[in-house]
């Protein structure tokens, strides 16, 4: 079965920075590209970033782009997400997930995710 | 507010049938057939229930149906279950901006 387990979340001051990891099993990893989804408590869905299998193409929100790095160990079967200068606006879980295309480019099809990193962004 | 436009909430009987709409513009839904809708139940992660418009994953009931019309595509649960009370939300391919992906609000599904 596909498992993507994240890891790192938990209390950052503002204007502080986080790495959450995510380990991925069930699935031949380097083959697929790989997504982090954010949800602020109570609300939606925001897509976070993206990058394809072999990790050289990457994508980002506005809304984060300037401020956070999403990169791969595909020997680890690990997935990483990166962001500095946080705000309150950042708190929210962060999903690690799949995406459903297994040549590892970017469909945005996401058929697998974890249950979530807690990010809370407080003084 | 989100790129992607969906009522917030939608309700019907057990076993009656509910659209759910996403509407966004052509360079989202109406410029691509790439449109996805994921289930959430409360405190849980969301499932993908539907891409690429009207395709199921494994293990998805055929009660869960999808289309597209012009800028807006739709989401239809038939014969209505307890257990498909949930929040609802579409995504779509985006060829205009940096993030690939956008969501839709999402939709408060109730069985009555």
């Amino acid at each position: 079965d596909v498992m993507l387990v994240e890891s790192g979340g938990g209390l950052v001051q503002p204007g502080g920075s986080l790495r959450l990891s995510c380990a991925a099993s069930g699935f031949n990893f380097s083959s697929c590209a790989m997504h982090w989804v954010r949800q602020a408590p109570g609300r939606g869905l925001e897509f976070i970033a993206a990058i394809y299998g072999h990790g050289k193409i990457m994508y980002y929100a506005d809304s984060v782009k300037d401020r956070s790095s999403i990169s791969r160990d595909n020997s680890k079967n690990t997935l990483y997400l990166e962001m500095r200068s946080l705000g309150r606006e950042d708190t929210a879980k962060y999903y690690c997930v799949k995406d459903n295309d297994l040549s590892g480019y970017y469909s945005g099809n996401m058929d697998a995710w974890g249950q979530g990193a807690t990010v809370t962004v407080s003084s | 507010q989100s790129a992607l436009t969906q009522p917030p909430s939608a309700s019907g009987s057990p076993g009656q049938s509910v659209t759910i709409s996403c509407t966004g513009s052509g360079s989202d839904v109406g410029g691509y057939h790439r449109v996805s809708w994921y289930q959430q139940h409360p405190g849980k992660a969301p499932r993908l229930i539907l891409y690429e418009v009207t395709r199921r994953p494994s293990g998805v009931p055929d009660r869960f149906s999808g289309s597209k019309s012009g800028n807006t595509a739709s989401l239809t649960v038939s014969g209505l279950q307890a257990e498909d009370e949930a929040d609802y939300y579409c995504s779509s391919y985006s060829g205009t901006t940096n993030a690939p992906a956008l969501f839709g609000g999402g939709t408060r599904l109730t069985v009555l």
